[in-house]
């Protein structure tokens, strides 16, 4: 496909389940980016990936976040032991590494803990 | 930190009228800035971009300008449509890549 896809787009999970969402970036994107999109708020970010490089994590809200990109291309977000405040939707970006930089965002998976 | 604010919403206006959106920033260096665009049911999109001061980003009839003396970066547009409404984001990106998003804003244009 074109764009940036995600799976799966919906997922509801009972609280202390682990749940894996995954990303695939459009085809030949070295950056990829996975945000956090709580209700009735703006993304916010959480891990970025250079090629198979998680270059920074530092807005990993918990040690149960953990996030994985081992062939640089396709990413899985992981999620131990989910809780009440881990519902919002997650997205996934790419970029290139041409002039620009745009981030081009996938449709995201929305995550409901139960 | 990187940060952004928005004007607090929602806001709703007749077809035709004219749209102002504020956006301030907050950021060391030099960061390039971004207007996105969410329609319902859909995707973020980006719809205009500026990456220095002084610029003026435009798509669609959208038009808004890098104000480094004010740090802001308020999106226009001089006649909306019904086909407009969509939730606003602004958002910068600094040194390190990431994007730093506001709030958002959600407008509705009304026939």
């Amino acid at each position: 496909g074109a764009g940036v896809s995600q799976s799966p787009r919906y997922k509801v999970a009972k609280r202390g389940q682990d749940v894996a969402l995954r990303c695939d970036p459009i085809s030949g994107h070295v950056s990829l980016f996975w945000y956090q999109q709580a209700l009735g708020q703006g993304p916010e970010f959480l891990t970025y990936f250079q090629n198979e490089a998680q270059l920074d994590k530092s807005g990993l809200p918990s040690d149960r976040f953990f996030a994985e990109r081992p062939e640089g291309s396709v990413s899985t977000l992981k999620i131990q032991r989910t809780q009440q405040e881990d519902s919002a939707v997650y997205l996934c970006a790419s970029s290139s590494t041409r002039v620009g930089r745009e981030q081009y965002f996938g449709p995201g998976t929305r995550l409901t803990v139960t | 930190g990187d940060s952004v604010t928005q004007m607090e919403g929602p806001v709703t206006l007749s077809e035709e009228a004219f749209l102002t959106i504020n956006c301030t920033y907050t950021a060391t260096g030099y960061p390039s800035l971004f207007w996105y665009v969410q329609y319902p049911g859909e995707g973020l999109q980006l719809l205009l971009k500026a990456t220095k001061a002084d610029d003026k980003g435009s798509n669609k009839g959208f038009e808004a300008t890098y104000r480094k003396e004010t740090t802001s970066f308020h999106l226009e547009k001089g006649s909306v449509q019904v086909s407009d409404s969509a939730v606003y984001f602004c958002a910068l990106r600094g040194a390190n890549s990431k994007l730093t998003f506001g709030k958002g804003i959600t407008l509705s244009v009304r026939p």
